[in-house]
């Protein structure tokens, strides 16, 4: 059972574009969501989180949305750069401290 | 933050023999986390490694498999043991910094198995 679910495993977006990557989710007790950036050879690092209390938290270029009735958060990229192609992962997390990952989107920005 | 050190970064193994992946943490840090991620799949939870105590497995996970090791804060150990072409994956550590903050992972080790 999938309880964090990314759609789309590929998204290719125009520079200068915005980049939506979206995320739905099943359990309605998760407390929090993360996105997690990774590129070839790395570990995934942290992007950007939002608390389930708040329904947007923004970070520079970066913006996560939480919608808590449909069960959907999307992160927005804009403008895109370049340097944002990599996989980008969202995670849940609750009580317990465990992180349940997407499958990720790879996401390619043409110059 | 966290800087997380994990070696080896690859390797390729014959089956049936173990690896044993190494992760350092640069501070003392409670919960230490071993993640899985098999090819096109999401990261997948293998165990929660706490300093004292014996690792805690998620399900589809056993001990005898994947034995972990915690002797202190700052250091963790997976194994792979009796690997088998099904074992390829990229295996990652992680900690995260108290509740509801990022997790910090390591660079990853791509295993394998031929």
């Amino acid at each position: 059972d999938q309880q964090v679910k990314q759609n789309s495993p590929s998204l290719s977006v125009q520079e200068g574009r915005i980049s939506i990557l979206n995320c739905d989710y099943t359990n309605s007790m998760f407390d929090y969501f993360l996105w997690y950036k990774k590129y070839p050879a790395e570990g995934p690092t942290f992007l950007i989180s939002i608390s389930s209390i708040k329904d947007k938290n923004e970070d520079g270029r970066f913006t996560v949305f939480l919608n808590k009735s449909a069960k959907h958060l999307s992160l927005h990229i804009v403008p895109s750069q370049p340097g944002d192609s990599a996989v980008y992962f969202c995670a849940a997390g609750g009580a317990t401290n465990k992180l349940i990952f997407g499958t990720g989107t790879l996401l390619a920005v043409q110059p | 933050s966290a800087v997380i050190s994990q070696k080896p970064s690859r390797d390729i193994c014959q089956r049936g023999t173990s690896l044993t992946i190494q992760c350092q943490v640069d501070s003392q840090v409670t919960m230490m986390f071993w993640y899985r991620q098999q090819p096109g799949q999401s990261l997948t939870l293998i165990a929660t490694a706490n300093q004292g105590s014996e690792a805690t497995y998620e399900s589809g996970f056993v001990i005898d498999k994947f034995p972990i090791s915690r002797p202190n804060l700052t250091f963790s150990t997976l194994t792979v043991s009796n690997m088998s072409p099904e074992d390829s994956s990229i295996y990652l550590c992680s900690v995260e910094v108290g509740y509801g903050g990022e997790a910090f992972f390591g660079q990853g080790t791509r295993l394998t198995v031929v």
